[in-house]
C-alpha cells in the first residue's frame, strides 16, 4: 500500500523560501505524476503544480514565478520550493499521487496527511 | 481559469435521508474527443486530507460506499449521498482537471440535522 508523507519546516520567515519534501513508500515513483496542493487554514484547496517521474512539470500560473518542483526517484522523493513567501502562503501543504493512465490531466487518488507551514517573523 | 461553484455552502440532512450537492463550472469540462467529463469529487473530514470519492464525474472509487453517486455533464454536476450516515459528516469538494490551472469548488459542509 503506497503512502505519502510530507516533511519540512513548520515555520518560515517572510521573503524566505519554503521547502517541502514528499517521501513515497510502498511503491515506485515511476509511471506516476505527483502533485502539490495547499489549503489555507479554514479555507479551500488550491492546486500548486505537478511533476512527472521524468522531471516534466506543470504549474499553476498564479504561482509559477515563485514555485519549483523537483523529483529524486533514487530516494523516492519529490520536492516543492516556494520563493519569497508571505503570510498568504500560510497553509497546509499536501502532496498527492495522480494515476498513471491519465497522462497528466487527472485527479488525485492518494494524498499525504499534509503539513502546516506558517509564514511569520 | 475555470471557476467551480458549489451549492449550497452547507446543508443539514437527517440521518438516512438524501443529501445533494451541486457543482457548476464556468466552462464545459467535457472533452469531446473521448466524451469524458474531467470532474472529481472529494470528501474531507476534520484534520484529514481529502479523499477521492468520484472521478470522471460518475466513476466511484474502489471502496467508496455505493450510497455515493456522481452525475452530470458539461458544466453541471451533482454528488448525491442516497442515505446519509453519521460518518459522512464532512466537507465535499468538486475539482476540474480539464484545464490548467486545475481548480476546486469552495466546498460544501454536510452535517446531520
Amino acid at each position: 500500500q503506497m503512502q505519502l508523507q510530507e516533511s519540512g519546516p513548520g515555520l518560515v520567515k517572510p521573503s524566505e523560501t519554503l521547502s517541502l519534501t514528499c517521501s513515497v513508500s510502498g511503491g515506485s515513483l515511476s509511471s506516476h505524476y505527483w502533485g502539490w496542493i495547499r489549503q489555507p487554514p479554514g479555507k479551500g484547496l488550491e492546486w500548486i503544480g505537478y511533476i512527472f517521474y521524468n522531471g516534466d512539470t506543470k504549474y499553476n500560473p498564479s504561482l509559477e514565478s515563485r514555485v519549483s518542483l523537483s523529483i529524486d526517484t533514487s530516494k523516492s522523493q519529490f520536492s516543492l520550493k516556494v520563493q519569497s513567501v508571505t503570510a498568504a502562503d500560510t497553509a497546509v501543504y499536501y502532496c498527492a499521487r495522480i494515476p498513471p493512465y491519465c497522462g497528466g490531466d487527472c485527479y488525485f487518488d492518494l494524498w499525504g496527511r499534509g503539513t502546516l507551514v506558517t509564514v511569520s517573523s | 481559469d475555470i471557476v467551480m461553484t458549489q451549492s449550497p455552502d452547507s446543508l443539514a440532512v437527517p440521518l438516512g435521508e438524501r443529501a445533494t450537492i451541486d457543482c457548476k463550472s464556468s466552462q464545459s469540462v467535457l472533452f469531446s474527443s473521448n466524451n469524458k467529463n474531467y470532474l472529481a469529487w472529494y470528501q474531507q473530514k476534520p484534520g484529514q486530507p481529502p479523499k477521492l470519492l468520484i472521478s470522471w464525474a460518475s466513476t466511484r472509487e474502489s471502496g467508496v460506499p455505493d450510497r455515493f453517486s456522481g452525475s452530470g455533464s458539461g458544466t453541471d454536476f451533482t454528488l448525491t449521498i442516497s442515505s446519509l450516515q453519521a460518518e459522512d459528516v464532512a466537507v465535499y469538494y468538486c475539482q476540474q482537471y480539464d484545464n490548467i490551472p486545475w481548480t476546486f469548488g469552495q466546498g460544501t459542509t454536510v452535517e446531520i440535522k
